[in-house]
């Protein structure tokens, strides 16, 4: 167990849809780091937060939007969802930037 | 920019040795390795700062040579347990804080 912590495990939608992903990260982790994982590919970075504010970004869609609060959990969002958004979404922590990423049992998200 | 991972898939038997090299176009800060089972989440092993450090973990270690913009991750005398897919990260100058993975080796284990 990292940890962290995500919800929910699984989730189920239909295309054109909205879903939000929720990540708590380690106690004490300030920055936050979300990845895509599709079926069989590697992890693709998508943003990264630290104490609230973003750091870094990846190749996210212009469809998906994050945010870290002021408790540090975050959320991802997730709209107009394709068929192609289907994957394992993961959330990962650390305390400092370049240090071991903790990283959450992940969100599997199924586009219909 | 992604970094290239080699070989993409490779098979062992047991007690086996096995390397997995890691390039990138980008001069690097850093190096990072994960082992990510099958259905579960990555698993850190290792972070490489320095150029031309070495670090082990247990049986596994790996070096960096950063003038090469390259690193390898030994695994020897490899265990059943060694089994799954190995992702490089790199952390670039130009882009510090955020690491980009490579597309992953699956190393298999055959008893």
């Amino acid at each position: 167990d990292s940890g962290v912590t995500q919800t929910p495990k699984h989730l189920i939608t239909a295309t054109g849809q909205r879903v939000t992903l929720r990540c708590s990260p380690r106690s004490g982790d300030l920055s936050v780091y979300w990845y895509q994982q599709s079926l069989d590919q590697g992890l693709q970075f998508l943003i990264q937060y630290y104490n609230g504010e973003e750091r870094a970004k990846g190749n996210i869609l212009e469809r998906f939007s994050a945010q870290q609060f002021p408790d540090l959990h975050s959320e991802l969002n997730l709209s107009s969802l394709e068929l192609g958004d289907s994957a394992l979404y993961f959330c990962a922590s650390n305390r400092l930037a370049g240090n071991e990423q903790f990283f959450g049992p992940g969100t599997r998200l199924t586009v219909l | 920019q992604q970094p290239v991972q080699s070989p993409q898939a490779v098979i062992l038997r047991e007690g086996e040795d096995a390397v997995i090299n890691c390039s990138s176009s980008k001069a690097l800060y850093s190096v990072h390795w994960y082992r990510q089972k099958h259905g579960e989440a990555p698993v850190f092993l290792m972070i490489l700062l320095k150029g031309g450090e070495q670090k082990g973990h247990d049986k596994i270690s790996a070096s960096f040579n950063e003038k090469k913009q390259q690193s390898s991750l030994y695994l020897t005398a490899s265990q059943l347990s060694y089994s799954g897919t190995y992702f490089c990260g790199t952390e670039a100058y130009s882009s510090a804080s955020k690491i980009i993975f490579g597309s992953g080796t699956r190393l298999s284990i055959r008893p």
